[in-house]
């Protein structure tokens, strides 16, 4: 199974700041990455596919890049709407596996 | 509007069985390939399973932990979604989520609200 490390598990920010979130794979996957941010409650939302596309209606202040094994995920700006779980996911290889999440907090 | 609705959640005693469903709204299911994905309650998301369309076969894969235990089924007729869960254990407690990318077989762009299972006698 590809094992998905994500970094951090958590981080506390403020309106406005860069947040920069890491995941790594433990083999390479292409480009074969999605992220997702979640809720409390809520269902996950897809931000981006294949590693660095942004999903139609999602804000340009998201973004992401890398590919084979490591891959970051960008907030420009944080808006208070951003507070929440972000989980990548690879889809290179079955089982298909998440990367163990990372909770942003409000400083 | 494109919707996945599901429902079927409940409580059930170590052994038991459960049947989720999962309705589409908005889209024709048939063409698409469509997932499960769970979570423990305060913990990440785990992958459980998909099924293919008709057209590709209708195959199955399961994760690990459910394999021989789960199983997916579809009904076009109906754009419905099933996960039949057979030998709950106490670890598969969580919420159930269907997901969907419609097209794009593994970019979930659309998922159901989730339902909870409880495991416990």
């Amino acid at each position: 199974d590809i094992q998905m490390t994500q970094s951090p598990s958590s981080l506390s920010a403020s309106v406005g700041d860069r947040v920069t979130i890491s995941c790594q794979a433990s083999q390479d996957i292409s480009n074969y990455l999605n992220w997702y941010q979640q809720k409390p409650g809520k269902a996950p939302k897809l931000l981006i596919y294949d590693a660095s596309n942004v999903e139609t209606g999602v804000p340009s202040r998201f973004s992401g890049s890398g590919s084979g094994t490591d891959f970051t995920f960008t907030i420009s700006s944080l808006q208070p709407e951003d507070f929440a779980t972000y989980y990548c996911q690879q889809y290179d290889n079955l089982p298909l596996t998440f990367g163990g999440g990372t909770k942003v907090e409000i400083k | 509007e494109v919707r996945l609705v599901e429902s079927g959640g409940g409580l059930v005693k170590p052994g038991g069985s459960l049947r989720l469903s999962c309705a589409a709204a908005g889209f024709n299911s048939s063409n698409a390939w469509m997932s499960w994905v769970r979570q423990a309650p305060g913990k990440g998301l785990e992958w459980v399973g998909r099924i293919k369309s008709k057209t590709d076969g209708e195959t199955t894969d399961f994760a690990a932990p459910v394999k021989g235990r789960f199983t997916i089924s579809r009904d076009d007729s109906k754009n419905t979604l099933y996960l039949h869960m057979n030998s709950l254990k106490t670890e598969d407690t969580g919420v159930y989520y269907c997901a969907t990318g419609i097209f794009r077989y593994f970019v979930w762009s659309t998922w159901g609200q989730g339902a909870l299972v409880t495991v416990s006698s």
